[in-house]
């Protein structure tokens, strides 16, 4: 059983177009996130959510909207997608907000915008 | 802020050989530090941990030591294999932050046999 599965794996879409992807969690975990890898693999974070409450939102173009329907599930829709949405988007989860535990990574969605 | 900065990459070993790559960071507080790697294709798997000044994480033959007087947590492995080519994250946890897990730029290990 995959503990953090995203999906789709891959997204090639048009400028304009609105996508989404989603995010399920089998752990039991409390905390999902939304991390954006660049093309120098580089991690920024974008969203947390605790038991489906937003924790934090950093500065992200707000074409990006997550939507958390129950604590497994952590979901990212973006309007209006430019090239530079271009990136693979991870989502992962920890057993809480603690500091003393690391995340739990999906294997990511690679999104290419055409 | 929290910031993590890491040694510049890519890092090319020969297998055998002993592997050191450099993290230092800055933080406000007591961080807890966590290194990951990524395989090609694949999301990011926790490697180890510490969480705590003088704390020694270790798994899978690869170590780090918690250096609060040096702000430093280095990563090593004694004798690196084929399989170890990746690219390894040196993060950071602190309070109050959510949970926001703060990574460096990543260091692409690449090993030949």
């Amino acid at each position: 059983d995959t503990a953090v599965s995203q999906t789709p794996k891959y997204l090639v879409t048009q400028m304009g177009n609105d996508k989404s992807i989603k995010c399920e969690q089998n752990l039991g975990h409390d905390t999902m996130y939304w991390y954006k890898q660049d093309s120098k693999k580089f991690l920024k974070i974008m969203f947390s959510y605790n038991n489906k409450e937003l924790i934090i939102n950093e500065t992200v173009p707000n074409r990006f909207s997550p939507k958390s329907p129950d604590k497994a599930h952590l979901n990212l829709h973006i309007n209006s997608l430019e090239l530079g949405d271009s990136a693979v988007y991870f989502c992962a989860s920890s057993p809480t907000q603690g500091v003393n535990y690391g995340y739990t990574f999906g294997s990511g969605t690679r999104l290419t915008v055409v | 802020g929290n910031s993590v900065t890491q040694m510049e990459g890519p890092v090319t070993l020969s297998e055998e050989a002993f592997l050191t790559i450099n993290c230092t960071y800055t933080a406000t507080g007591y961080p807890s530090l966590f290194w990951y790697v990524q395989y090609p294709g694949e999301g990011l798997q926790l490697l180890l941990k510490a969480t705590k000044a003088d704390d020694k994480g270790s798994n899978k033959g690869f170590e780090a030591t918690y250096r609060k007087e040096t702000t430093s947590f280095h990563l090593e492995k004694g004798s690196v294999q084929v399989s170890d080519s990746a690219v390894y994250f040196c993060a950071l946890k602190s309070y109050n932050q959510g949970g926001k897990l703060i990574f460096g730029q990543g260091t692409e290990l690449s090993v030949k046999p």
